[in-house]
Formats: C-alpha cells, structure tokens, sequence
C-alpha cells in the first residue's frame, strides 16, 4: 500500500533555531495529518491539510501541503523547549484508518 | 483528551499467557482503533471497528483478536503472548466526519512480554 517517507528520522536543533521536517509520498494523497507525540506521550493530532498548495499557521507552526499533493512539510520558526518530540504525518487510508510515517525526533537544546 | 483510556496502563506477561486490553470512551464514537508503536516502526494499525460487533483487520492483525459488545468498550486479546508482542498499544477515536481523518489517541498501554 501507499507509504510515506519523513525526513530527516532525528534533528537536534540549539534552542531559537528552526525545524522543518518533511513528509514525501510517492503517490497523490488526498489529506495529510500531523500529529506531535512528546516523550512518554501518546500523538497528539495538530492539523489536516487537503487542498493542493494548502498552508495554515498555528504560532511559530506553518504546514504546507505541496501543489502535486504528494509531498508536505513541517516548519517550527524559532524553536523552544517545549517543542520536543517526534512529529508524525499521517494519510488517511480506506479503512478509514490513518497510515503513519516514521516520525521525525526533535530534541532542542537550551 | 475526546474521553478514552486505556487499561491497564503498564503489563508484564509470560510468554503464552492470554492477556487483554481495554480501551474506554465515554463520547460514543463509531469509530475505534488499536495501534501497536514500536521503534523504528511508528504507528500500524491493528484492528478497527466501525460500530458494535463490527471489527477489521489492520497491518499487523496476526496474533491478535479484538471484540466491541458496545460502543464504548473495544478490547484488544493477545491469545497466547509472545515477545515479539512487547510494545506500546494506543487505542484511538475517529472524529470523522465531513472527510475528516482526525484522530484522538488514549494514553497507551506498555505491555511486556517476557
């Protein structure tokens, strides 16, 4: 079935720095999710993007969603502790279940 | 967090010992899920259900029973435990709806299996 890649798997960043991760697929997706997962911590969902060329903001969060719909990015402007975790794209298949990437691992240095 | 938890919260078992998980939500969602996290892996989907009694297989089915007697209960059996059964479990809700694919996950199950 379809897969979608993120990368990078790890990123350290110096706290104040910025953070993108990126989800790519190789097939067109109609929606993509993110999620945040903190340590110990269960996913948390943060968006759904479903339109070509879609960006939204929360905060310092900006999501994109490509023209071609296949692939999506992550951007984390000015990063803070509290920003720590693994960050998760998702689709949604047709089982009405959500197929998850690996996730990208955002540690922050104060 | 959309009302779920997950009991127990932490297990360990024996190998071939049968062990089940419960996963409870209290805003009558039609749609339920078991995933299994491991490292390296993220997130596969194990089974879902789509209403009372009305239950799928996922990605990684293989080992695994689930059951939903009613809306608010689905539970996740491992017959017979093995170790390459240690893992974190998420059940998780379905906001769905209108094309919706949002999700809301309960705090996990760390089952370990030895």
């Amino acid at each position: 079935g379809q897969q979608v890649m993120q990368i990078p798997q790890y990123q350290h960043v110096q706290e104040g720095e910025d953070f993108t991760t990126y989800c790519n697929s190789s097939t067109t997706l109609s929606n993509i999710q993110w999620y945040k997962q903190r340590p110990g911590g269960h996913p948390v969902f943060l968006i759904q993007l479903v339109k070509s060329g879609e960006v939204k903001k929360q905060k310092r969060l900006t999501f994109q969603f490509g023209e071609a719909k296949k692939n999506s990015s992550l951007h984390i402007t000015a990063t803070q502790t509290t920003d720590v975790g693994t960050y998760f794209c998702s689709y949604g298949g047709s089982q009405g279940n959500l197929i998850f990437g690996k996730g990208t691992k955002l540690s922050v240095k104060p | 967090d959309a009302g779920i938890t997950q009991s127990p919260r932490h297990k360990v078992t024996e190998t071939g010992t049968p062990v089940t998980l419960r996963c409870h939500q209290t805003e009558n969602h039609r749609y339920m899920y078991w995933y299994r996290q491991d490292p390296g892996h993220g997130l596969r989907l194990i089974h879902y259900s789509y209403g009372v009694k009305d239950t799928d297989k996922g990605e990684v089915s293989d080992g695994y029973s689930v059951s939903r007697s009613k809306t608010e209960d689905f539970l996740l059996t491992l017959e017979s435990a093995t170790s390459s059964q240690t893992s974190v479990y998420f059940c998780a809700i379905s906001a769905r709806g209108q094309g919706s694919y949002e999700q809301y996950f309960g705090p996990g199950t760390r089952l370990t299996v030895t």
